[in-house]
C-alpha cells in the first residue's frame, strides 16, 4: 500500500535536545512538506521540497533543519533554538507539475512534547 | 499579509445541512481546497476549486467566488462521522495556505 510513514507517532525531550523525526514516504511523489498545528490552530508550513538536495524555508522555519537526500524520505529535526516545540507535527507530500488539484497526502502524524 | 477567516466553531443536527464559508487575501491564487481532520488524526483531501461554481462530491460540495475571494464548504444529510474540524487552504504556487479550521459539532 502506498502512503507516508512518519514515527514515532509519540516524542518526548528534555529541554535543549535536538530530535528527529522521520517522514517516508512511497507515493513517488515529488515535492514534501513540514507542516506543524498547535491545539485549535491551523497547519503552519515549516520547509518545504520540490526536488532531491533542495529545499525552502517556509512560514516557521527557525529553530528546525531538514534534509533531502533521498525522494523518499524528508527528516525534520527540532533544534534547541525552536522555543516553543511542543506540537503536532505534520509530514505531506504531492504531485509536482502536472497539478490538478495540488491535493497534499499526510502522514499519521508525530506529537512532540518537551519536558 | 496574507490570511483566511473561517468561523472557530459550527453546531448542527444530525440529518441537516450546514455550510462553513471562507474568505481570503492571499498573494497568488491557483484554487482553494478543503481539507478534513478529526480529533488527533491528519488531514485529508475533500474537494478544490479552481474555477467559480460549484464542485460536487457526494454528500459535500463547495463553492468558489473569485471575484469575492470567497468560498464555502456544503455538508449535506450530516451523520455523527461529520463531526471534526474543517480547513480552507488557499493553493498559492506550491504551498498550501491554511484557515484555522472550523469545528462542526453534530447534535443527534
Amino acid at each position: 500500500d502506498g502512503g507516508i510513514t512518519q514515527s514515532p507517532k509519540y516524542l518526548f525531550r528534555k529541554e535543549g535536545q535536538n530530535v528527529t523525526l522521520s517522514c517516508e514516504q512511497n507515493l513517488n511523489h515529488d515535492a514534501m512538506y513540514w507542516y506543524r498545528q498547535d491545539p485549535g490552530q491551523g497547519l503552519r508550513l515549516i520547509y518545504y521540497s520540490q526536488i532531491v538536495n533542495d529545499f525552502q524555508k517556509g512560514d516557521i522555519a527557525e529553530g528546525y533543519s531538514v534534509s533531502r537526500e533521498k525522494k523518499e524520505s524528508f527528516p525534520l529535526t527540532v533544534t534547541s533554538a525552536q522555543k516553543n516545540p511542543t506540537a503536532f507535527y505534520l509530514c505531506a507530500s504531492s504531485i509536482v507539475g502536472e497539478k490538478i488539484n495540488n491535493e497534499q497526502f499526510f502522514g499519521p502524524g508525530t506529537r512532540l512534547t518537551v519536558l | 499579509g496574507q490570511s483566511l477567516e473561517q468561523p472557530s466553531e459550527v453546531t448542527a443536527v444530525e440529518g441537516a445541512i450546514v455550510q462553513i464559508n471562507c474568505t481570503y487575501q492571499t498573494s497568488g491564487f491557483y484554487g482553494l481546497s478543503w481539507y478534513q481532520q478529526h480529533d488527533g488524526g491528519a488531514p485529508t483531501f475533500l474537494s478544490y476549486n479552481a474555477l467559480d461554481g460549484l464542485e460536487e462530491t457526494g454528500r459535500f460540495s463547495s463553492f468558489l467566488s473569485r471575484s469575492d475571494s470567497y468560498g464555502y464548504l456544503l455538508l449535506q444529510e450530516l451523520q455523527m462521522k461529520d463531526s471534526a474540524s474543517y480547513f480552507c487552504a488557499v493553493d498559492s504556487n506550491y504551498q498550501l495556505i491554511w484557515g484555522a479550521g472550523t469545528k462542526l459539532i453534530i447534535k443527534p
